[in-house]
């Protein structure tokens, strides 16, 4: 059991760009999630999937925001045109039905988005 | 409107002191509540989960209490370790809700001074 990884770690972009970010979860988990945070706040959702299902989505999540799973596996966060608001962690989280359902989430290293 | 609110925003103590975090919620209806560790620049680990019966929970030097009447939370932690710097963060589930059900805390910063 390897963890949640996220990569890239760090991401520095300039007004406008495109960026995507990459979640693998914990193999055996069937549910992976997105949540941004800010400084000094706590992690907001912005999606779910179960297997490659993407079964709820924030208000947050606006159309600029693309999040996927293709093969139920990985998981791709893409920001379009970003914003300097945009500018946070990117929390990747997996669990499975049954942790899900507790809240249990164990929680990637983040990725760290940072518009100029 | 669910919120999860925590006190204080912000804690320094020294190294072997003890010191209680405050955690108010007003989710309803109520699952369960845990109480996260994120270090700086980390992911949030999980410490505790409290469901609705529950009252008081250990793991290690940490205590959790829970009382559901008035909606309140604690995590007390003993004798305090320069590791225990992080941020703790109570995120209250929703029962019968959805992922978006889990609310999140601001946290509280602790910082562990030797």
């Amino acid at each position: 059991d390897t963890g949640v990884s996220q990569n890239p770690r760090h991401k520095i972009t300039k007004r406008g760009q495109n960026v995507t970010f990459r979640c693998d979860p914990i193999s055996e988990h069937n549910r992976l999630y997105w949540y941004r945070q800010t400084l000094g706040q706590g992690p907001e959702f912005l999606t779910y999937f179960q297997n490659e299902a993407q079964l709820e989505k924030s208000r947050l999540l606006s159309d600029r925001f693309s999040a996927e799973r293709p093969k139920g596996s990985f998981s791709t966060l893409e920001i379009q045109r970003t914003e300097q608001g945009d500018s946070a962690m990117y929390l990747c989280a997996s669990s499975t039905s049954s942790t899900g359902n507790t809240g249990e989430l164990f929680f990637g290293e983040g990725s760290r988005l940072t518009v100029l | 409107k669910n919120q999860v609110e925590q006190s204080p925003q912000s804690l320094i103590i020294l190294e072997g002191k003890n010191c209680t975090l405050q955690c108010n919620y007003t989710v309803s209806p109520f699952s369960n509540l845990r109480w996260y560790k994120q270090d700086t620049g980390r992911g949030p680990v999980s410490l505790t989960i409290m469901t609705f019966s529950e009252n008081t929970k250990s793991n290690g030097r940490y205590t959790a209490t829970l009382d559901a009447d008035t909606k309140q939370s604690s995590l007390h932690i003993t004798a305090s370790q320069l590791s225990d710097s992080a941020s703790y963060i109570c995120v209250v589930s929703g029962r019968g809700g959805s992922q978006g059900n889990l609310i999140f805390g601001k946290g509280t910063k602790l910082s562990v001074k030797p």
